[in-house]
C-alpha cells in the first residue's frame, strides 16, 4: 500500500515568511511524528501525535512551531517567522500503535531552505 | 541523549558481511533496539528490532549479547545500494521518541 507521504518535497523561503509542511500517514496508522534532519546530523525529535490524546509536544525548539492534526490522519507542521537556522530536512513517520515495537515508517522528508 | 554508541563510519567489501556494532549499556528491561538506515536524501528506513533474542529477517539479522548492553547488525552480502547511514535507536517508552543519534556510515567497496 502507499507509504508516508510529505509535501512539498523542496521549499525555499525567505527569512520572517511563516511555512506549512504536510505530512500524509499510511492510512489507519493512529501515531504520527515529527522530526528534523539538519545537515550531516542525525534526527531530532519535535512532536508526536496518538489518536485523540495531547500531543507530546515537549521536542519543538521555540514557540514559532506548531503543529496539528485533523481528524486523526493528515499533519501540518507550521513555523512562523522563519529563521536561518531553521534550514534542514523535515521527516514525518507514522506507526500503527503507541507503546510496545511499533515501527515507525517515514516519508521521503521535506528539505526547507531558509535564505 | 541518545542512549546508544556506534563508531561514525566503516568500509565492507560488496559480497561479504557488514557487521555494525552499537552499545547500548544503560538499556532498560523493558526497551527495545531497533536498527534503522537512511540512504542519501532520503527517509529512514526500518530494518530490524529485537527484544532479548537474535532476530533475523529479510534484510539482516540482530545479535543482542546475553546481558543486553550491546548489539550487532549483520548484513550477510553487503552490496553497494546497501551504502548508508545506520541507525541503533533504544526505544524510550514515554513519548514514544525515537533518539537516532549520529548513526555509522557504512560504505560498500566494489
Amino acid at each position: 500500500g502507499a507509504g508516508v507521504s510529505q509535501s512539498p518535497s523542496n521549499k525555499v523561503t525567505e527569512k520572517g515568511k511563516d511555512v506549512e509542511l504536510r505530512c500524509d500517514p499510511i492510512s489507519g496508522h493512529t501515531a504520527l511524528y515529527w522530526y528534523r534532519q539538519s545537515l550531516g546530523q542525525g534526527l531530532e525529535f519535535l512532536i508526536y501525535f496518538q489518536g485523540n490524546s495531547a500531543p507530546d509536544k515537549s521536542g519543538l525548539p521555540s514557540d514559532r512551531f506548531s503543529a496539528e492534526r485533523t481528524g486523526g490522519s493528515v499533519s501540518t507542521l507550521t513555523i512562523q517567522r522563519t529563521q536561518q537556522e531553521d534550514s534542514a530536512v523535515y521527516l514525518c513517520a507514522s506507526s500503527t500503535e503507541q507503546g510496545g515495537t511499533d515501527t515507525q515508517y517515514f516519508g521521503p522528508g521535506t528539505r526547507l531552505t531558509v535564505l | 541523549d541518545a542512549k546508544t554508541t556506534q563508531p561514525p563510519s566503516m568500509d565492507c567489501a560488496e559480497g561479504r558481511a557488514a557487521n555494525l556494532p552499537c552499545n547500548h549499556s544503560t538499556i532498560s528491561g523493558n526497551e527495545y533496539v531497533y536498527w534503522y538506515r537512511q540512504i542519501h536524501s532520503q527517509g529512514p528506513q526500518y530494518i530490524i528490532h529485537g527484544l532479548k533474542n537474535n532476530e533475523t529477517n529479510e534484510m539482516a539479522s540482530l545479535i543482542i549479547t546475553e546481558d543486553r548492553k550491546s548489539s550487532t547488525l549483520i548484513l550477510p552480502h553487503a552490496t553497494l545500494r546497501d551504502t548508508a547511514v545506520y541507525y541503533c535507536i533504544v526505544r524510550v517508552r514515554a513519548g514514544n521518541q525515537f533518539y537516532f543519534g549520529t548513526g555509522t556510515s557504512l560504505t560498500v567497496i566494489p
